[in-house]
C-alpha cells in the first residue's frame, strides 16, 4: 500500500528566510504526487502537483517542489517565507486505483518575526 | 471557483446523540469524500462516493455511515456519536474526468467535539 511520511511535525522559520518541507512517499509505479497547504480555520488548498515530465514543478504562492525518484522525496521549497505562510502543509500521493489520496502527517510551520 | 461548503464549522454533540454533517459542491464533481484530521494522524478517509447511491469504505468506516441521494450532497453520519469521534471533519470532491490526475477540492471543514 502507499505511504507518505512527512518527518517534521513542526518546523520554525525567520520571516525571509528559505523552507523546505521533506515529504518521502512509498509507491511501486510512477507516484502522482500534490502538496496541499492548510491556513488556520481554512480548508486544504492545493499549492502544485508532480504527475510526470519536468521533476522540478512551480506552484502558487511562490512555492516550488523537486521529484526525486532515487530518493522517493518530493520536498516543497520557498526561497523567502512571509508571515503568510504559516500553515499547515501536507503531501499526497494518489493510491494505484485511483481518484483517492493518501496524506502525510503533516508539517505545522511557524513563521518569527 | 469551485466551492465546497460545509453545514457547521464547529459543532458541540453529546455521546450516544445521532450527528449529521452535511457537504455540498457545486461543480457537478462525481467523486466525494469524507476525511477526519487529528494532529499528527494527517488526513484519514472515511468514506467515499463515486456517483450518487454509491459509496465505498475508506481507511476508518467504523463508527460512521454516509448518504449522496444527490449528486452536490453528501452527508456523513455518526450514528452514535462517542468521545473519541472529536475531531475535524473535512469533505472533498473531484471531477472523475481526469481519473489519477484529479484534483481534490476542500471545504472549511467541521470541527465536532463529542462530550
Amino acid at each position: 500500500a502507499q505511504s507518505v511520511t512527512q518527518p517534521d511535525i513542526h518546523i520554525t522559520v525567520s520571516e525571509g528566510a528559505s523552507l523546505e518541507l521533506r515529504c518521502n512517499y512509498s509507491y511501486g509505479a510512477t507516484p502522482y504526487l500534490f502538496w496541499y497547504v492548510q491556513s488556520p480555520g481554512q480548508g486544504l488548498q492545493l499549492l502544485l502537483k508532480y504527475f510526470s515530465g519536468d521533476t522540478l514543478v512551480q506552484g502558487i504562492k511562490g512555492f516550488e517542489a523537486e521529484f526525486k525518484r532515487s530518493q522517493s522525496s518530493f520536498n516543497l521549497r520557498k526561497p523567502s517565507v512571509h508571515w503568510s505562510d504559516a500553515a499547515e502543509y501536507f503531501c499526497a500521493v494518489v493510491r494505484a486505483a485511483g481518484n483517492k489520496l493518501t496524506f502525510g502527517g503533516g508539517t505545522r510551520v511557524l513563521v518569527k518575526p | 471557483d469551485v466551492k465546497v461548503t460545509q453545514s457547521s464549522r464547529y459543532l458541540v454533540k453529546r455521546t450516544g446523540e445521532k450527528v449529521f454533517l452535511e457537504c455540498v459542491q457545486d461543480m457537478d464533481h462525481e467523486n466525494m469524500f469524507w476525511y477526519r484530521q487529528d494532529p499528527g494522524l494527517g488526513l484519514r478517509l472515511i468514506y467515499f462516493s463515486y456517483d450518487v447511491k454509491m459509496k465505498e469504505k475508506g481507511d476508518i468506516p467504523e463508527g460512521y455511515s454516509v448518504s449522496r441521494e444527490k449528486k452536490e450532497r453528501f452527508s456523513l453520519i455518526l450514528e452514535s456519536a462517542s468521545t473519541n469521534q472529536t475531531s475535524m471533519y473535512l469533505c472533498a470532491s473531484s471531477s472523475r474526468q481526469t481519473y489519477r490526475n484529479n484534483e481534490q477540492f476542500f471545504g472549511p471543514g467541521t470541527r465536532l467535539t463529542v462530550l
